[in-house]
């Protein structure tokens, strides 16, 4: 099985809710990654879990929690986000976080209004 | 700051014919590489990787590298319209956890 899963696909909050994306790999791969990604650019990388530790946090804004609870999940939890955060969010998994190759899964297209 | 830089495009080619990605980076102890394919609204999609010098290949692709020129490229033979999409470049730099992507190049393949 080569797939990563996210949860929901698309999510409509205002800017004061609560929400909360998920992530499921099952590769046992030992790192798993957050990505912001706006129209027409790459990637932007916001956080990195390294064997269920947060190893990488990439001055995201605290609005943005990020949670490991097990090696195949991951969790994103958003609180009270701003318009400009509206964005594809993008889960990827790796082997380890050396030189692994990351696999994407479809990601949530959320909108902020 | 540790950079990947790619050809915006669009890179217009006709169908059958191949289109040629280019990628530099600017870490010279830059170890791994990768290609992604991103179709419009949707998730990259890893489709190359390459750790050494040379060239790997996959079916119709071909990736080349060239450490001393810092310098990756992704080949595509015999191009379809379904290749119509954003190519990404992406390199992980030794000792460090994560990859630096590139803009991306819009591919257009022409029918």
């Amino acid at each position: 099985d080569t797939e990563v899963t996210q949860t929901p696909k698309h999510l409509v909050m205002g800017m004061t809710n609560k929400k909360s994306l998920k992530c499921e790999q099952h590769m046992g791969h030992r790192a798993m990654y957050w990505y912001k990604q706006k129209a027409k650019k790459p990637p932007e990388l916001m956080f990195v879990y390294s064997y269920e530790k947060l190893s990488i946090n990439e001055s995201v804004p605290s609005r943005f929690s990020p949670e490991c609870p097990n090696s195949s999940l991951l969790n994103l939890h958003l609180h009270a986000l701003q318009p400009e955060d509206s964005a594809l969010y993008l889960c990827a998994s790796s082997q380890d976080t050396l030189a692994s190759e990351q696999f994407f899964g479809p990601g949530t297209r959320l909108t902020v209004l | 700051q540790k950079e990947v830089e790619q050809n915006s495009g669009p890179l217009s080619v006709p169908e059958g014919a191949i289109a040629s990605l280019n990628c530099t980076y600017s870490d010279r102890v830059s170890q791994s590489f990768f290609w992604y394919r991103q179709y419009s609204g949707k998730s990259p999609e890893l489709i190359m990787s390459i750790y050494s010098n040379g060239d790997k290949e996959d079916g119709r692709f071909t990736a080349q590298l060239n450490k001393a020129s810092q310098y990756v490229s992704l080949l595509i033979r015999d191009s379809q319209p379904s290749d119509s999409a954003t190519y990404l470049c992406a390199v992980n730099s030794g000792g460090y956890q994560k990859v630096t992507f590139g803009t991306g190049t819009k591919l257009q393949v022409i029918p």
